[in-house]
């Protein structure tokens, strides 16, 4: 039958290699952006945030891009493993408004 | 810390009857939010209250709808009479950055609602 509901974008990977994850802002005035990733049956979790005076930020296999020209962040996360399938968000410092997010899914 | 904790955890109801969900937040954080998330229309923010005022209730879906701080170290949504579209998983988050959300915030496993 049709599937209803939400067209989420989905991003499929295969273990080991890097993924990036996309997500457009609207408020060039938004200062701080935050990344959650949401697992299968629980609640967002932060992932890495940045600052707008701040291009790149590193984590632990995670990096997140700002570019505010073109007011877009993306999650790049390195040698991708099946525990990072799920679904990814992004947030903007002027509302907690969470987009469709981007499933992620790993290939073993 | 024990995190955000949501009571309960499931809810299975029947249309008409009135549903309260629990929401402790994170001890010392003063922004609270209240989010549904459903496959329709993904995680959706209803309200959100900042130092127990509620600031945003532009989200809230109708007047069945209602939300509650008290103090701050707790809220309530309420939904009387409930419906079965209600039924979604509903979640609580709670942030120390003030009227400005500049820190992260801290999600609880959120509650699950059938209504039947």
């Amino acid at each position: 039958g049709e599937s209803v509901g939400l067209h989420l974008p989905t991003l499929s990977v295969q273990e080991g290699d890097n993924s990036i994850i996309n997500c457009a802002y609207s408020n060039s005035a938004s200062d701080y952006f935050i990344w959650y990733k949401q697992e299968s049956g629980k609640g967002p979790q932060f992932i890495i945030d940045i600052r707008s005076n701040m291009d790149k930020r590193q984590g632990q296999r995670v990096t997140v891009l700002l570019n505010k020209t073109v007011k877009h962040l993306s999650l790049q996360i390195a040698a991708t493993q099946p525990g990072d399938s799920a679904v990814y968000f992004c947030a903007e410092s002027n509302d907690m408004r969470f987009g469709a997010g981007t499933r992620l899914t790993v290939k073993p | 810390d024990a995190g955000v904790i949501q009571s309960p955890r499931h809810e299975v109801t029947e249309m008409g009857q009135e549903v309260t969900l629990r929401c402790k937040p994170i001890s010392g954080h003063n922004s609270l939010f209240w989010y549904r998330q459903t496959m329709m229309r993904g995680l959706e923010l209803l309200i959100y209250f900042n130092n127990n005022v509620p600031i945003d209730d532009s989200g809230m879906p109708e007047d069945r709808f209602s939300a509650k701080m008290p103090n701050a170290s707790f809220s309530t949504l309420k939904i009387q009479p409930s419906e079965p579209r209600d039924s979604a998983v509903y979640f609580c988050a709670s942030t120390g950055g003030g009227g400005k959300i500049n820190t992260e915030a801290f999600f609880g496993q959120g509650t699950r609602l059938t209504v039947v």
